[in-house]
């Protein structure tokens, strides 16, 4: 089974900081990967889809890359309502499904 | 605009079934998957499954033995039962539109199995 994991675990960053967050795939997993952001006691949010391609509405601060195995999702500028949990998740077909990352916590300095 | 709604019990004795419903407005659940994940409190997102075109399933590994996903295409409706529930299903559910991106969420209902 293909295992995701992402690094950090957690950061705290200033406002204006650009902020990287890794998801990693134990095997490649295509272009089938996307990022999400969840703030406290809220629902889950698509940033990011195939990767790459930005969700409509939101915000071009928000950016993804990589391939195969090792995936990036970056805030350019860091906001204070960046403040959240930020997950990637795999959607491709080979086992054990469309499973989540661990999760990025991503606070203010 | 498409909208998802989560209902079922909000409390859940243990080893008895957990049963939920997604109702979805706004699209055909004829298409597309539609997906359960949960949450335990404090801790990370969980893909529980997915039902494709009203049909085909496919379940997390890890709760396959316990898992039903099932569509009402007449209601618009998709259904999840998970069965021999433990303390450790405490969570909240998120019904979503997966396409195959989780593109609309459900608000989410917290689920509570008690001992």
């Amino acid at each position: 089974d293909i295992q995701m994991t992402q690094s950090p675990s957690s950061l705290s960053a200033s406002v204006g900081d650009r902020v990287t967050i890794t998801c990693r795939a134990s095997q490649g997993i295509s272009s089938f990967l996307a990022w999400y952001q969840q703030k406290p006691g809220k629902v889950p949010k698509l940033l990011v889809y195939d990767v790459s391609t930005l969700q409509s509405g939101v915000p071009s601060r928000f950016s993804g890359s990589g391939s195969g195995t090792d995936f990036t999702l970056t805030i350019s500028s860091l906001q204070p309502e960046d403040v959240a949990t930020y997950y990637c998740q795999k959607y491709d077909s080979a086992p054990p499904g469309f499973t989540f990352g661990p999760g990025t916590k991503v606070d203010m300095k | 605009q498409v909208q998802l709604q989560e209902s079922g019990p909000g409390l859940v004795k243990a080893s008895g079934t957990l049963s939920l419903t997604c109702t979805v407005s706004g699209d055909s659940i004829s298409t597309y998957y539609w997906a359960w994940t949960r949450q335990s409190p404090g801790k990370g997102l969980e893909w529980i499954g997915y039902i494709y075109a009203g049909g085909s399933t496919n379940y997390n590994p890890n709760l396959k033995s316990r898992v039903t996903i099932s569509a009402d295409t007449s209601k618009n409706q998709f259904s999840l039962t998970l069965t021999s529930v433990t303390p450790a299903d405490t969570a909240v559910y998120y019904c979503a539109r997966s396409v195959p991106a989780f593109d609309i969420w459900g608000q989410g209902t917290m689920v509570t199995v008690s001992s």
